[in-house]
């Protein structure tokens, strides 16, 4: 059974500073890994998707890195923002089923 | 990007009602669509996946007659909470595949709390 951890749980860091979440699973299987953006009673908002034969994507500030083989994954946070304040998901889809796994998230806080 | 819906964003009702929740794609089509459901500070876990015209499939250990999932068009889906009891309390949302490129979008959720 796929278990998907995240680490930290929570961080707190200045603005500006570049931080990395972890996100880790144990089946190496997986058909692609999403990482998400969850604000406080909120829904779901996708940042980025990796498939299982790629190694990285970026967007803006943000870039994912995935490491299929020793069941890893990164989100790397460049130049912190308050607005970047929120819970971020990671979630492996498995085999391609489209049936998500998620990690219980990390939450990050940008203080000004 | 595409847009999934949810309706109503919040609803509160008392135990032994049934309360119905609804998952719209607004601007794609969704043959299937998955329910999930998230406990404070925990993560979000699948209930089941609903497909258009045809039978929900539940994850192991969620009740079929409690969580009726209707799929009656390419895009919506219900989940009905039936008899609900203060245990059903949640948060319930809904993801729909955008499959150009395998990108799950959510809804905004719905915060049901029995009282």
């Amino acid at each position: 059974k796929q278990e998907v951890t995240q680490i930290p749980a929570a961080l707190s860091v200045p603005e500006g500073e570049n931080l990395v979440l972890n996100c880790s699973f144990t089946d190496s299987a997986i058909y692609n890994l999403q990482w998400f953006r969850q604000d406080p009673g909120k829904g779901l908002t996708s940042l980025l998707l990796i498939q299982s034969s790629q190694r990285e994507q970026t967007s803006g500030r943000l870039n994912a890195s995935l490491d299929k083989s020793s069941g890893r994954s990164t989100l790397y946070i460049a130049a912190s923002q308050p607005g970047d304040s929120a819970t971020y998901l990671c979630a492996v889809d498995q085999g391609g089923s489209e049936k998500l796994v998620f990690g219980k998230g990390t939450k990050l806080t940008v203080n000004p | 990007g595409a847009v999934v819906s949810q309706h109503p964003s919040r609803v509160i009702c008392k135990s032994g009602t049934s309360v119905k929740i609804e998952c719209r794609s607004l601007d794609f089509q969704a043959t299937t669509m998955f329910w999930y459901r998230q406990f404070p500070k925990q993560s979000l876990m699948l209930m089941a996946t609903s497909n258009e015209g045809s039978k929900a499939t539940y994850e192991q250990g969620v009740e079929k007659d409690k969580f009726l999932i209707n799929h009656a068009s390419l895009t919506l889906s219900t989940l009905t909470v039936t008899s609900a009891h203060p245990e059903d309390s949640s948060f319930y949302i809904c993801s729909a595949p955008w499959r150009p490129t395998d990108t799950q979008y959510f809804g905004p959720g719905t915060r049901l709390t029995v009282l």
